[in-house]
This record gives C-alpha cells, structure tokens and sequence, in this order.
C-alpha cells in the first residue's frame, strides 16, 4: 500500500497570502494525485487531478505541481473561503490512498 | 447536473446492521465506477468499496465479509449493507463517483454523507 505523507499538518496564514502545502507518496505514483478541499460539515471537494490540472469551476489561484514521490499544492493569495482541510490521492497504485490531511487555519 | 445524496444513517448496536444509501441523478449508476469513502470523527479519508457497471465490487480489509455493496438500476441508486457493525465503523460515509471507469482514479463528484454511529 502507497502512503500519503501530508505536510505540514496545520498551516495558519493570513488572507492575501500564499499557502504550500506538501504531499508525498511512499513510492513513485507519477503523476497520477488529485487534491480535494474539505470545509467543516461538507464533503471534499476535487480541486486538482493529474497532479496539476485543475478541476471544473476550480479559481486559478489553486495549482497543483509536481510528479514522482513529491507533490505540491500551492494557494498564490489565501481568500477567506480557501481556509479548510485539504487532502491528497493517488490513484496509481491499488488501494488508493488519502493523505492524511492540511488543515490551512487563519492566524 | 450531477447529483448525489446520501441517506439511511443513524445510530446502530454493535453487532448489529445498518443500510446506507446514495440516489443518483445526472448519470447513470449502471454506466459509472461507483465508491463509498467513510470519514471517521476528526479524522482523514478512507475508501471502503468500489462497484464497476459489470456489477464487480472490492472491499477494504477492514470491512471484507462484513460490507456489501448493491445496485438498484431502476432507482438509480446504490447501496452499501453494513453487518456486524464495529465501535470502528463510525464515521460519515460518503457515496462517489469515479472521474472515469476505471478505479484506478480520482473522484469528481461526492454525495454529502451520512453519520453511522455505532454505539451502545
């Protein structure tokens, strides 16, 4: 089984400013990692797949980088509705596995 | 427009079986790779089952021989039977759908969840 490594757990930031968060996989998944939102009360939501294209209605100040073992989720300016759990995925290896989760907080 | 809801939660004995369902519109459950993620209180994502349009399921380990899942094609709607239900086995279940048919992908579409409380 493929292990999701998230970091860092939390990550307090203010709006207008940038967010990166990290996922990394126990072996190479290349490209094949979606990243999900998740806000308090509601389901994730899909925001990146193949690890950089972002998913229908998804604001171009979410991109997603990377391939191979390291993986990147970058917010450019933190808006007020961005703050939330988000989640990374593979979908190379079976099982598919989910990180364990960033919590981006307002500091 | 898709849409996907979740319902049949409660609260249920250890032991004891419960039945969730996700009712579908905007596709068709009979065509589409189908999954039930659960969430356990404050904690991350986990995949449970999966059923392909050919009527093929998987299981976690952790619920093998204890969850199924069903299709009710006329309803558009799947189901997940959960026995001998497990302390363990609350959280939110959440009713996908695969990006494409194949399970090896990620999911584009989420039902809102239902809470499934085991508990004496």
């Amino acid at each position: 089984e493929i292990v999701m490594t998230q970091s860092p757990v939390t990550l307090s930031g203010r709006p207008g400013e940038r967010a990166t968060l990290s996922c990394g996989a126990s072996q190479s998944i290349s490209s094949n990692l979606a990243w999900y939102q998740q806000k308090p009360g509601q389901a994730p939501r899909l925001l990146i797949y193949g690890a950089s294209t972002r998913a229908t209605g998804i604001p171009a100040r979410f991109s997603g980088s990377g391939s191979g073992t390291e993986f990147t989720l970058t917010i450019s300016t933190l808006q007020s509705e961005d703050f939330a759990v988000y989640y990374c995925q593979q979908y190379n290896n079976w099982p598919l596995t989910f990180g364990g989760g960033t919590k981006v907080e307002i500091k | 427009e898709v849409h996907l809801v979740d319902s049949g939660g409660g609260l249920v004995q250890p032991g004891e079986y419960m039945t969730i369902s996700c009712a579908v519109s905007g596709f068709f459950v009979t065509t589409n790779h189908m999954a039930w993620v659960r969430q356990a209180p404050g904690k991350g994502l986990e995949w449970v089952a999966v059923m392909n349009p050919g009527g093929n399921t998987f299981y976690a380990d952790s619920v093998q021989g204890r969850f199924f899942v069903s299709r009710d094609n006329s309803k558009n709607k799947v189901d997940l039977l959960m026995k001998r239900l497990r302390a363990e086995d609350t959280a939110v279940y959440y009713c996908t759908k695969f990006s494409s048919n194949t399970f090896m992908d990620y999911f584009d579409y989420w039902g809102q969840g239902t809470l499934v409380t085991v508990s004496s």
